[in-house]
């Protein structure tokens, strides 16, 4: 079967950083969405990788690792307002979006 | 630039009731559209696709039905509503022909069944 997995929740203090993992096991591989939510709300796209490497989007930062089957995405100089869930999904060989349940990232001050 | 819009923001119905919730993408043609459901503590769930008018593709067996009758509108639908259709339901476009583009969702429409 295909499966994603991320931690749960995290829980993090203002002003650090924080790297939120996601393993993935899917039928091929046509890259990897990371993706934020406020609670109440829809999510919205922070990144896709496709190569393995490191893509750098200000504060924001997405890794894959294809070979290993894993992602991380590192969130620097938290605000209060990086509370969110963080949701890592995987497009498969037909195309389909395989999501995980998402990580709920806690910030305290 | 494009924008995407879905109604009713929440709804709470009682089981065995209808259900229609629409979605209309502003601002772009031919977009492939989705319906997923997210239940508490899991992933993005896809119900429906679309990648043109009246053509629908089920992810899912159940009791709900899509329908696209223009190029930008997008409904879920439903005869008679279960308990387990409670969820938060997220319409979402992406650009014509980019299967690997991102997703941009509206805003949500969060059901209770009663």
């Amino acid at each position: 079967g295909q499966n994603i997995d991320q931690p749960t929740e995290m829980t993090a203090t203002e002003g650090a950083i924080v790297q939120i993992n996601c393993t993935y096991q899917t039928s091929g591989f046509n890259g990897l969405f990371w993706y934020q939510q406020h609670a109440g709300e829809a999510p919205t796209f922070l990144s896709y990788n496709v190569l393995d490497g490191l893509e750098e989007k200000g504060r924001f930062s997405s890794f894959l690792s294809r070979s290993k089957g894993y992602s991380y995405l590192l969130l620097k100089e938290l605000q209060m307002k990086d509370s969110a869930s963080y949701l890592c999904a995987v497009m498969d060989s037909n195309y389909q979006l395989i999501w995980g349940a998402g990580t709920k990232l806690i910030i305290k001050p | 630039s494009q924008t995407i819009h879905q109604w009713p923001a929440t709804l709470v119905q009682p089981v065995g009731s209808p259900l229609s919730l629409e979605c209309t993408v502003e601002g772009t043609s031919n977009p492939n559209l989705y319906w997923y459901r997210q239940a508490a503590g899991r992933g993005l769930q896809l119900l429906f696709y679309s990648v043109g008018i009246g053509q629908i593709s089920s992810e899912v067996p159940q009791n709900l039905s899509a329908s696209r009758p223009q190029d930008r509108q997008f409904i879920l639908s439903s005869k008679k509503l279960l308990l387990s259709d409670s969820g938060f339901y997220l319409c979402a476009w992406q650009l014509p022909g980019h299967h690997t583009g991102e997703l941009f969702f509206g805003e949500g429409s969060r059901l209770t069944v009663l």
